[in-house]
């Protein structure tokens, strides 16, 4: 069965300030990796998406993502947030059904 | 063109009773699939449907069903509706809903209120 495992309930940062929230799966299959963003009030957005090749995406706002095959881990990146980046992150995996952990809260100060 | 759309947006409902949800897919979309969005437990996997056949389905009990139709627009159904049915029940489209596709567009959901 599949399964997505974040590793971060909720992060506060300050603006400037870099980000990095875990995210690790389970599945034997081969997977296609999402980011999903939740902006207040907003319905869920593609933030970046990993299907094959390169490892390191890039996606929409300055995020990233790495795939790291052995570990089973698809951690999302930004070097520097912004206040406009608070909203509830998800990581999904599709294998046989896109499956989402559970979320990140990010909060961003100003 | 036109996104994905839920209806209706937000429902209120005794115990007991049942309730039904509809979403539109985008046009041409022909993959449909349900979560359950409550705080702490993210976006739950209900099912999935493809040319009116039910491909996939989570861990939630029978009281969940759900069916699409030939224009693809899917309804789910809830019956004996219990205080913690109370969620936002998200609808996602997509192309095919396999391997191939690419992303999956999300309505803005159904909050269901259940007291």
């Amino acid at each position: 069965a599949q399964s997505v495992s974040q590793h971060n309930h909720h992060v506060i940062l300050s603006e400037a300030a870099s980000l990095e929230l875990g995210c690790n799966y389970s599945y034997g299959g081969t997977v296609n990796l999402f980011w999903y963003v939740q902006y207040p009030g907003q319905h869920l957005q593609l933030l970046l998406k990993y299907f094959s090749g390169d490892p390191l995406v890039k996606g929409i706002k300055g995020f990233e993502a790495e795939f790291i095959k052995s570990k089973f881990s698809f951690n999302l990146r930004k070097p520097s947030v912004q206040w406009s980046d608070t909203a509830e992150y998800f990581c999904a995996v599709k294998g046989t059904a896109l499956i989402f952990g559970k979320g990140t809260t990010l909060s961003v100060s100003s | 063109k036109a996104g994905v759309t839920q209806t209706p947006r937000y429902l209120i409902k005794t115990r007991g009773q049942q309730v039904t949800l509809s979403c539109s897919p985008i046009s041409g979309h022909r993959s449909v699939s349900w979560y359950q969005q409550t705080p702490g437990q993210g976006l739950q996997f209900l099912f999935e449907y493809f040319s009116e056949t039910q491909r996939n389905k989570g861990n939630f009990p029978g009281r969940f069903s759900g069916r699409q139709f030939s224009n693809s627009r899917s309804e789910m159904n809830v019956s004996t509706l219990e205080l913690g049915d109370s969620a936002l029940y998200l609808c996602a489209s997509s192309l095919a809903g396999g391997l191939l596709d690419t992303e999956a567009f999300f309505g803005q959901g159904t909050r269901l209120t259940v007291v």
